[in-house]
């Protein structure tokens, strides 16, 4: 079946713009995670949800970041006034349902670019 | 903040040699899981091995964990070209997500 897309696989901006990535998670799962990955580094999370709510926001570094997932399957990571700090790779991953002994099956991610 | 530390960094073997790639994490765990990464993109999860677990094996694969010294180990045997990725250990997930290390760069020679 059909693992998690992201769109798009690559964004270039400049300064001070706004972004939006989008994930599709595969159907079905109701745990959905964004997770950022700098050079050479492991990926840091982001933001958690469990249906349609954000259960946990903790890792967003600043207002800037918001992210959305209206009815409860694709979401959205919205970046605002976007500076070259926040170039990384953006991952996506899904889960059958919450737990710490559920396997995350993760996107091919987006590679985010700040001129 | 990264849980876990994979050591080494990087490491590069023959091809059909085996490769080992150490683990430590700093807080208690339930479960500790490794994933493996081509080409900088597509994380993908190799095995899970619970804390009441010592040692798990999947094909080639096999992890063992130490939580009294915090610490697990992946083990790759019979190593071929396809296994050349990066390899991050991952602690929790549920609702806080997982927390990685900085990860192994392993490259098989031919």
């Amino acid at each position: 079946g059909a693992g998690v897309s992201q769109t798009p696989s690559n964004k270039v901006t400049e300064k001070g713009k706004y972004v939006e990535l989008r994930c599709d998670p595969i159907s079905g799962h109701t745990a959905l995670y964004w997770y950022r990955q700098s050079l050479g580094q492991g990926p840091e999370f982001l933001i958690y949800f469990q249906g349609t709510g954000a259960a946990d926001d903790s890792g967003l570094p600043n207002d800037r970041f918001f992210a959305v997932r209206p009815e409860g399957s694709v979401s959205t990571l919205k970046i605002q006034r976007t500076e070259r700090g926040d170039s990384a790779v953006y991952l996506c991953a899904s889960s059958p349902q919450s737990g710490s002994y559920n396997e995350q099956f993760f996107g091919p991610g987006t590679r985010l670019t700040v001129l | 903040s990264q849980q876990g530390e994979e050591d080494p960094q990087a490491l590069s073997i023959q091809e059909g040699e085996n490769a080992t790639m150490n683990c430590s994490y700093k807080t208690s765990i339930n479960n500790l899981q490794w994933y493996r990464q081509n080409s900088g993109r597509g994380l993908v999860h190799l095995i899970l091995i619970r804390s009441n677990e010592r040692e798990k094996h999947s094909g080639r694969l096999r992890v063992t964990l130490d939580t009294s010294k915090k610490s697990s180990s992946l083990l790759i045997t019979a190593s071929r070209a396809a296994d050349t990725a990066s390899y991050f250990c991952a602690t929790g997930g549920g609702a806080d997500g997982l927390t990685f290390g900085k990860g192994t760069h392993l490259i098989i020679q031919p």
